[in-house]
């Protein structure tokens, strides 16, 4: 069964350090695709990085890279030199192109970035 | 491009009411779908659309009615209410491309339910 985990229910980080939030996959599709959304607590729901399983090499996008390890199945998430804007939920989550196009969320890191 | 837009932003309910939650896109999506935010829970698929015509059950449809006669509309009706669907429903659309995976899937706004 499709299934995202995130072992990090809150994190508390200082501003300017650098912050890694887990996500670990299970599926048996071998090809798939993963994504880091964030929700400020404004609500909504803002695209951050993809990774898509055939990929060489790992996802940046700015502040965000994307930490694949396949074997390992796992996905995390980096952010550099944090800011209180990062303040926020973030959701991990998988597409499988072998179940209907889906896309499955994990329950989310909230993070808090401290001055 | 208003996006994706969801109507109401609120909305209380007394149980066993109906009501329709409203879903729009206007960027051409294939592809639609609903979920629910609970917390703890992340977000919930509860059914999706592959395309006009076409519907489906994601983890939790029960309760929750769905039907997609244009591209551009996908309304979620919840026939009798109850409190366990106290929730946040967001409507989600993107592009459903032939051979890629990584396209984004676009958010609206979200819809706050109370069911009393």
């Amino acid at each position: 069964a499709q299934k995202i985990t995130q072992t990090q229910p809150g994190m508390f980080v200082q501003e300017k350090e650098a912050v890694t939030l887990d996500c670990t996959y299970d599926t048996s599709d071998p090809s798939y695709g993963l994504f880091w959304y964030k929700q400020p607590s404004s609500g909504e729901m803002i695209f951050l990085i993809y990774q898509g399983s055939y990929d060489q090499q790992n996802a940046t996008e700015g502040r965000y890279s994307l930490n694949f390890q396949k074997a390992r199945k796992s996905a995390n998430l980096v952010i550099s030199a944090s800011q209180l804007g990062d303040s926020a939920m973030y959701f991990c989550a998988m597409r499988e192109r072998g179940r209907d196009d889906k896309i499955i969320f994990g329950k989310g890191t909230r993070l808090h970035i401290l001055p | 491009n208003a996006g994706v837009t969801q109507t109401p932003k609120f909305q209380v309910l007394k149980t066993g009411q109906s009501m329709t939650l409203q879903c729009a896109q206007d960027m051409n999506h294939e592809y639609m779908s609903w979920y629910r935010q609970d917390p703890g829970m992340g977000l919930r698929l509860i059914h999706y659309s592959v395309g006009a015509g076409i519907t489906d059950q994601g983890e939790v449809p029960n309760g929750y009615n769905v039907s997609r006669s244009t591209t551009e509309d996908f309304p979620l009706r919840l026939l009798s209410a109850a409190p366990s669907q106290t929730s946040v429903y967001f409507c989600a659309s993107r592009f459903t491309p032939s051979g890629g995976l990584g396209n984004e899937q676009f958010f609206g706004p979200g819809t706050r339910l109370t069911v009393l």
